[in-house]
């Protein structure tokens, strides 16, 4: 099994849909981050959580919520999906005193 | 002004070649990432550096935390290194969230 693991890769959706990308890790980390990629714009962070019962908003949260089910596994939701959410999303986890830090494969979304 | 800039942005070389890709910030880190980026792939981190030098295979990292700087050097450059690299620091007072820089995108020639 990859180390962090994105459902779905690929995604097309329509403005007002609700839509869940979800990420689960085997790393045992605490750690877990989701990542909006656009081109031009490098990686920014959405939402993070440092254990279970943490959540944090990150620089762009507006639109979007979180769900951290287990340690292994963390949700993104977009409520209402706008076409300025098309991007490629990313989730990660970490260790820092391990340095370690995985990303997962990416779920490319697209919202018409 | 980016708290995380890299230079350059975009990179072409001769397979064989010795390159070099910089980054500077200017926010006091704990640590900083060097990661890479296939086109259409993950995202794969390289090196974590708090100080010093790291090598690992022909990818040397450093980085020099009172010039608040770092550069990530590739040794006999092939075209498998084609790809984006990205600097991403960890900000003293973050946790362990990752500031990024936008990246440098690397294309070797046959």
């Amino acid at each position: 099994d990859a180390d962090v693991t994105q459902t779905p890769r690929n995604r097309i959706t329509k403005t007002g849909k609700r839509i869940m990308l979800e990420c689960s890790q085997t790393k045992g980390h605490d750690r877990m981050y989701w990542y909006r990629q656009d081109p031009g714009l490098g990686l920014q962070l959405i939402y993070y959580s440092f254990d279970v019962k943490d959540i944090n908003k990150g620089e762009i949260s507006d639109g979007y919520s979180v769900s951290r089910q287990a340690q292994a596994k963390f949700s993104l939701s977009l409520e209402s999906a706008i076409p300025n959410q098309t991007a490629l999303y990313f989730c990660a986890t970490s260790d820092p005193f391990k340095g370690e830090l995985f990303f997962g494969e990416g779920s490319r979304l697209t919202v018409l | 002004k980016n708290e995380v800039e890299q230079s350059p942005q975009n990179l072409t070389a001769q397979e064989g070649e010795f390159i070099t890709i910089n980054c500077s910030y200017s926010v006091g880190i704990s640590a900083l990432h060097w990661l890479q980026q296939h086109p259409g792939g993950g995202i794969v981190s390289l090196f974590m550096l708090s100080s010093g030098k790291k090598k690992h295979g022909r990818l040397i990292a450093t980085i020099n935390i009172q010039e608040k700087h770092s550069s990530l050097h590739i040794t006999a450059s092939h075209p498998r290194d084609s790809a984006v690299y990205i600097c991403a620091v960890i900000k003293g007072t973050s946790g362990s969230r990752l500031t990024f820089g936008e990246g440098t995108q690397l294309t070797v020639n046959p």
